[in-house]
């Protein structure tokens, strides 16, 4: 089946720094990725989807400038935290479509949980 | 704009019970349908998906859900609940096409405590 990766799964940072996360697809192509915030015991907010070769188109309220996301290849986005503060700490999920699947189905990634000190 | 409500919260049952989760959604057509599980610290699971034609379909783990055009529904159900379903569970939507395809809007998710 389509297995999507996140790495790392956790991480802790101090305030100020950057973070990147990464989500791969591993056994198929994915030129839509897609990134979501969950705060505790709520749902997934989209923040982003990430297309391969071009610019993330970002959800309303969003920062573009302090979540950065790159999507340099078939099977890699990168989502980068910039000077973080403890306000953003959360788990981050990435999801992946199957670009040969023609469908609308997302795989998705373990999630990432960040906390900012 | 599309919505998704889950009105339970939490629910609770006893191991072997049968389960219903419920799911409405608000949309201006018919959009596709899912169903995931989350598990304490980890992605989602595809449960079950709902794109056209029968409107009672089959899942992973001996889950099945219910497309109701009438009441916008699509409640998920499992006969008998084992102690491995407790997690999370969300309900979400997608568009067919146009703006936002393949977007998919979350419920706020229902968590299954499962007594042994």
């Amino acid at each position: 089946g389509a297995v999507v990766s996140q790495h790392p799964s956790w991480v802790i940072c101090k305030s100020g720094t950057s973070v990147k996360i990464e989500c791969r697809s591993l056994d198929f192509q994915a030129t839509t990725m897609f990134w979501y915030r969950q705060f505790p015991k709520q749902s997934l907010m989209l923040m982003a989807t990430s297309n391969e070769g071009s610019k993330a188109t970002y959800e309303q309220g969003v920062e573009k400038d302090k979540f950065l996301i790159n999507h340099a290849s078939l099977t890699l986005s990168t989502l980068t935290v910039t000077s973080a503060h403890p306000e953003d700490s959360s788990f981050y999920i990435c999801s992946a479509r199957d670009s040969g699947e023609g469908g609308y189905e997302q795989y998705f990634g373990p999630g990432t949980r960040l906390t900012v000190t | 704009a599309q919505s998704v409500t889950q009105p339970d919260i939490h629910i609770t049952v006893s191991e072997g019970a049968s389960l219903e989760l419920r799911c409405n959604y608000s949309y201006g057509a018919t959009p596709y349908l899912f169903w995931y599980v989350q598990s304490p610290g980890q992605g989602l699971q595809l449960l079950l998906k709902y794109f056209s034609g029968d409107t009672l379909v089959q899942g992973i783990k001996g889950f099945e859900a219910e497309f109701k055009r009438s009441q916008s529904s699509f409640n998920l159900r499992k006969p008998s609940v084992h102690w491995s379903d407790a997690a999370e569970y969300f309900c979400a939507v997608a568009p067919h096409s146009g703006a936002g395809s393949y977007q998919l809007t979350f419920g706020k998710g229902t968590k299954l405590s499962v007594i042994p």
